[in-house]
């Protein structure tokens, strides 16, 4: 089982691209997380799903967009990408006893 | 609101030394709590975790945890670290009800010299 994937394992952008970010997920859980991560400040929830279809915000949500057409995947879009947003990206899935699973993670940069 | 303090952003110690990191939680209700280890370069990985029960628990590579309910603490020790467990530890926090929202603290980097 691969667990939780991520692709890009790496990404530049200049300012205002777009790009998305795609989780993946083999455990079938129901809960599916985005968070970015940022020197002194942890992991901050940007989006999560409850399920397939549905979507809510985290607490940075602004500038993030998600979608879960299918249980197994998680995208997050970046529609007009800022500086702000550079950060490394993690996908996280949760199981039945409340214990999350990270994938790789993704480097962005944007110039 | 939910929040998670780490009070030590960077420590270093020798191997064989002990460690101990300090986490302390502030949430209105029930906890589960977590211990997260990141290696460098790598993904975050469970360290332990306190649902319930015996407020010692024991996790991987020989760490384990406290729950003090009183104090609002879950501190992180080990008796003896190695050059290996170099890496940045996060503490983070849910409820145990509904959504179950993690809240992480900023993290604790731990350089342990040979």
């Amino acid at each position: 089982n691969a667990g939780v994937t991520q692709t890009p394992k790496f990404r530049v952008l200049k300012t205002g691209q777009s790009m998305t970010l795609l989780c993946a997920q083999d455990m079938n859980h129901e809960y599916m997380y985005w968070y970015r991560q940022d020197p002194g400040m942890g992991l901050r929830l940007i989006h999560y799903s409850v399920g397939e279809g549905t979507t809510a915000k985290g607490e940075v949500p602004d500038g993030y967009n998600v979608s879960r057409l299918k249980k197994q995947n998680f995208l997050l879009g970046l529609e007009s990408a800022a500086p702000s947003q550079t950060s490394v990206y993690f996908c996280a899935t949760r199981d039945k006893h409340n214990e999350q699973f990270f994938g790789p993670g993704t480097r962005l940069t944007v110039l | 609101a939910q929040s998670v303090s780490q009070h030590n952003h960077h420590v270093i110690l020798s191997e064989a030394a002990s460690l101990e990191l300090g986490c302390n939680y502030s949430y209105g209700g029930t906890v589960n709590l977590f211990w997260y280890v990141q290696y460098p370069g790598q993904h975050l990985q469970l360290l332990l975790k306190y649902f319930s029960g015996d407020p010692l628990v024991k996790g991987i590579k020989g760490f384990e945890a406290e729950f003090i309910k009183s104090k609002f603490s879950f501190n992180l020790r080990k008796p003896s670290v190695q050059w290996s467990d170099t890496a940045e530890y996060f503490c983070a926090v849910s409820g145990n009800t509904g959504f179950q929202k993690l809240v992480f603290g900023t993290g604790t980097r731990l350089l342990v010299s040979p």
